[in-house]
């Protein structure tokens, strides 16, 4: 069975520039999570998915980051304008949701803003 | 609002050790537990999910168990080895109305030297 796909794995922007992350789930979850990871912390969620709808984004600064989920499979994060305090690795899981809740995670994207 | 507090943050070991590593939580009204190995510049492997009604699960070398009334849990790394060296994460399910949420500690840094 296939992982949680995440491209790219790598990104280097300059301040103020913008950036996109992608996420592909493992087929069938119903449920997609993005989350920030700053150097020596644990992770924190950004955002949760249940399909194409959002259920929890609390945590999301909506002033400068977006997030869709398209047909209920593939994500996109944006960050527009990126600030250097938004370097960090963004990792995306998933799970089956509803009554199954276990999440898997995908290798994340080590962004770095200059 | 759950904290997850892992300790220590850091810990240097040779190689054949057993040692533990803490994690505790604020809420005890948890769904299950979850421990992470993190290596440098990768994404989250999962060790050992507890559910809520267990005390413990094992895995190899790896034990981990939880005690949901006093908000812990350790992991039990027996005859350790250069291999185990990484960032290990302690994670909680939340319960109740945020079903499935995922909080995580700062993480335990494991350095095994031969």
């Amino acid at each position: 069975e296939a992982g949680v796909a995440q491209s790219p794995r790598y990104k280097i922007i300059e301040k103020r520039q913008s950036v996109a992350f992608w996420c592909n789930p493992i087929s069938g979850h119903a449920t997609l999570y993005w989350y920030q990871q700053i150097l020596g912390q644990g992770p924190k969620l950004l955002i949760q998915f249940q399909n194409n709808g959002v259920v929890d984004d609390s945590q999301l600064p909506k002033d400068r980051f977006s997030a869709e989920r398209l047909k209920g499979v593939d994500s996109t994060l944006k960050i527009q304008p990126a600030k250097l305090e938004d370097s960090a690795v963004y990792l995306c899981a998933s799970s089956l949701g509803y009554f199954s809740y276990e999440q898997y995670f995908g290798p994340g994207t080590r962004l770095t803003v200059t | 609002k759950q904290e997850v507090t892992q300790i220590p943050a850091a810990l240097s070991v040779p190689e054949g050790e057993n040692l533990v590593l803490n994690c505790s939580f604020t809420d005890s009204a948890i769904y299950n537990l979850q421990w992470f190995r993190q290596d440098p510049g990768k994404g989250l492997t999962s060790l050992l999910l507890i559910q809520s009604s267990q005390r413990e699960q094992t895995s190899g070398r790896l034990n981990a168990s939880l005690d949901k009334s006093s908000g812990r849990s350790t992991l039990y790394i027996a005859a350790s080895q250069p291999g185990d060296s990484a960032t290990y994460l302690c994670a909680v399910y939340a319960g109740g109305t945020s079903y499935g949420k995922l909080t995580f500690g700062q993480g335990t840094i494991l350095t095994v030297h031969p």
